[in-house]
């Protein structure tokens, strides 16, 4: 049973456009990620934070913005959507501890048109 | 950096054949192992882990032992099933407990 929720699982939207991915879990974890997951199935970290009012670029350049205000919420905007944005967008959370396992939500697949 | 390498796939099987899929990494020091598997359509789920050289980690029956001689923590299974069907991952974590790296993944299809 999932403790992290993404919304919404499947938006199609049209170039230019602004949104916004949902991102929020419920365990109380410090740590949360956002990964972008493309059609051959590889993993690409593109923003993480380790806690409140703390955010960090991953290691793929994402043109996305992400916010930390409250522990249990991690969403991720696009100012202007772009075709090149379609993907599947994973979030991610864990507790803080070498060795503590990610949990993640069902992903979000964006299409941009 | 650190970095994982697992093997190219799509693996396809017979119900009931034994599994193996490799996995190799590279980092300084003593990281965090994992397997990860993706079910179509949703997230991924842990499957097991190792934080130290020579533990095992099992689960639904699939193992994968940390071996820090051959940086490999490969995964096992004695007998697949249809439903294993699915996209493995492994994936590492550094010492300092930094945000998982994911190898390329792997398809696994079996077949009845």
């Amino acid at each position: 049973e999932a403790d992290i929720y993404q919304t919404p699982r499947y938006l199609v939207i049209g170039t230019g456009k602004k949104i916004t991915l949902e991102c929020s879990q419920t365990m109380g974890h410090d740590k949360m990620y956002w990964y972008q997951q493309d059609p051959g199935m590889e993993l690409h970290l593109i923003h993480y934070s380790y806690g409140v009012n703390s955010t960090e670029k991953g290691d793929l350049s994402s043109e996305s913005t992400v916010s930390r205000i409250r522990t249990e919420h991690f969403p991720l905007t696009l100012e202007s959507a772009r075709p090149s944005h379609t993907s599947q967008y994973l979030c991610a959370s864990s507790p803080t501890g070498i060795g503590s396992p990610l949990h993640f939500g069902n992903g979000t697949r964006l299409t941009v048109t | 950096g650190n970095s994982v390498t697992q093997m190219e796939g799509p693996v396809t099987l017979s119900e009931e054949a034994f599994l193996t899929i490799n996995c190799t990494y590279t980092a300084t020091g003593y990281p965090s192992l994992f397997w990860y598997v993706q079910y179509p359509g949703e997230g991924l789920q842990l499957l097991l882990k190792a934080t130290k050289a020579d533990d095992k980690g099992s689960n639904k029956g699939f193992e994968a032992t940390y071996r820090k001689e051959t940086t490999s923590f490969h995964l096992e299974k004695g007998s697949v099933q249809v439903s294993d069907s699915a996209v493995y991952f492994c994936a590492l974590s550094g010492e300092a407990g930094t945000a998982l790296i994911f190898g390329k993944g792997t398809t696994l299809s079996v077949s009845s």
